[in-house]
């Protein structure tokens, strides 16, 4: 069965601090891809970085970047110098093969000014 | 370029109703999904259209039905209506140009809240 565990449900940090949000997922399939989105309070999720499977090259994005373990089948999530518009709800999501994807059930980070 | 449009952003309805929701995709955009967001399930896949045609369905019953149209637009209906049904139903679009869908990015519209009263 697929699945994905993102354990942390709320997370407040104070504006500038550094943040991970962690992602666990479970899969036999031996291709697949992990995603990240951001959903705003307007509503739409917002796709942030997608990785593959037999890529585990971390990567940087400005103030992001994502760390890919597939020995512990793990794809965390670290903004750094948190600011208040990344105040959102972060998705983690797996697609095993040709299926839809699956879900985790978000993380909730609020950044106080 | 426009992004996903769903229409309408509210709806109100009461139990036994049926409703239908709307989504326009990106222009050249082929694959349209649905998804539905509740506090309890979180984010639970519906189904996805190519080409007018259904290429996945999740686990939900019957009530829960879809179209896609040749322009790339698409509906879905649910019918007869229940309380459970209130939720914020998400569409989202593809640039998939061969292969799955699944694996490129999805752009989302802002979603369709449902309340079923």
């Amino acid at each position: 069965a697929q699945k994905v565990t993102q354990a942390q449900t709320e997370i407040s940090v104070v504006e500038k601090e550094d943040v991970t949000l962690d992602c666990v997922y479970e899969t036999r399939d031996t291709t697949y891809y992990l995603f990240w989105y951001k959903q705003p309070p307007s509503g739409e999720l917002v796709f942030l970085i997608r990785r593959n499977s037999f890529d585990e090259q971390n990567e940087i994005s400005g103030r992001y970047s994502w760390n890919f373990q597939k020995s512990t089948s793990s794809f965390n999530f670290t903004i750094t110098a948190s600011q208040v518009v990344d105040s959102a709800v972060y998705f983690c999501a797996l697609s095993p093969g040709n299926t839809p994807l699956v879900f985790g059930k978000g993380t909730r980070l609020s950044v106080i000014a | 370029k426009a992004g996903v449009t769903q229409t309408p952003r509210y709806l109100i309805k009461t139990r036994g109703q049926q409703v239908t929701l709307s989504c326009s995709p990106i222009s050249g955009h082929r694959s349209v999904s649905w998804y539905q967001q509740t506090p309890g399930q979180g984010l639970q896949f519906l189904f996805e259209y190519f080409s007018e045609t259904q290429r996945n369905k999740g686990n939900f019953p019957g009530r829960f039905s879809g179209r896609q149209f040749s322009n790339s637009r698409s509906e879905m209906n649910v019918s007869t209506l229940e309380l459970g049904d209130s939720a914020l139903y998400l569409c989202a679009s593809s640039p998939q140009t061969g292969g799955s869908s699944y694996n490129s990015p999805l752009h989302f519209g802002n979603g369709t809240r449902l309340t079923v009263t």
